[in-house]
């Protein structure tokens, strides 16, 4: 158990489906991120949540929409999405604020998703 | 912008040999550089990381990274591979300033042969 939990680990989804990918840590941790990892493709960056507040968007298409209520707890909300959507999703979370980076991140093990 | 380089997309070794896995990485600051290590199916798990001191740093699994400032470059090595160790594994840079996010290598897979 790395203390980060996401569900569900595997997502099956049309392309007209609406689905929504969760994250959950208990580790006292205040910033949260998704990350996309597709094959032979570096990890990229989709959203970064700092004390509840998201201070990054890397131009991710509006078809993929975060939600963070609280700290503990992280959502993607995904509707319409196209078959090159199709990832491992990965949830991490970290001590926020300056400095954030300093402690490197805890990762869960991710959600596979393939959109048909 | 800060970019991180793992010029090997591949590497075999045999078992019972040492390993090296090259990270090079361009920032204009002292960065904060880590080692992940990711099994199939499953998230990253840090092996190490370095902010400041020493810059020789122990991690987890018997893996040790050494920070060389003029080389710009944090090598992960290991001096005798077990087959436990095949995966995939990325170096990645931050910095102190908030809000922002690591930023990671494509990785190197890691193949042992017996």
């Amino acid at each position: 158990e790395t203390g980060v939990t996401q569900t569900p680990r595997h997502l099956v989804m049309g392309m007209t489906n609406k689905k929504s990918l969760k994250c959950e840590q208990h580790l006292g941790h205040n910033a949260m991120y998704w990350y996309k990892q597709s094959a032979k493709k570096p990890l990229e960056l989709m959203f970064v949540y700092s004390l509840e507040e998201r201070v990054e968007n890397n131009s991710v298409p509006s078809r993929f929409s975060p939600e963070c209520p609280n700290s503990s707890h992280l959502f993607l909300h995904l509707h319409t999405l196209q078959p090159e959507d199709s990832a491992l999703y990965l949830c991490a979370s970290s001590q926020g604020g300056q400095g954030a980076s300093l402690y490197g991140y805890t990762f869960g093990s991710g959600t596979r998703l393939t959109v048909v | 912008a800060q970019s991180v380089t793992q010029p090997d997309i591949h590497i075999t070794v045999s078992e019972g040999a040492s390993l090296e896995l090259r990270c090079n990485y361009s920032y204009g600051a002292t960065p904060y550089l880590f080692w992940y290590v990711q099994s199939p199916g499953q998230g990253l798990q840090l092996l190490l990381k370095y902010f400041s001191g020493d810059t020789l740093v122990q991690g987890i699994k018997g893996f040790e990274a050494e920070f060389k400032r003029s080389q710009s470059s944090f090598n992960l090595r290991k001096p005798s591979v077990h087959w436990s160790d095949a995966a995939e594994y990325f170096c990645a840079v931050g910095t102190y300033q908030a809000g922002t996010a690591l930023i990671f290598g494509k990785g190197t897979t890691l193949s042992v042969s017996s």
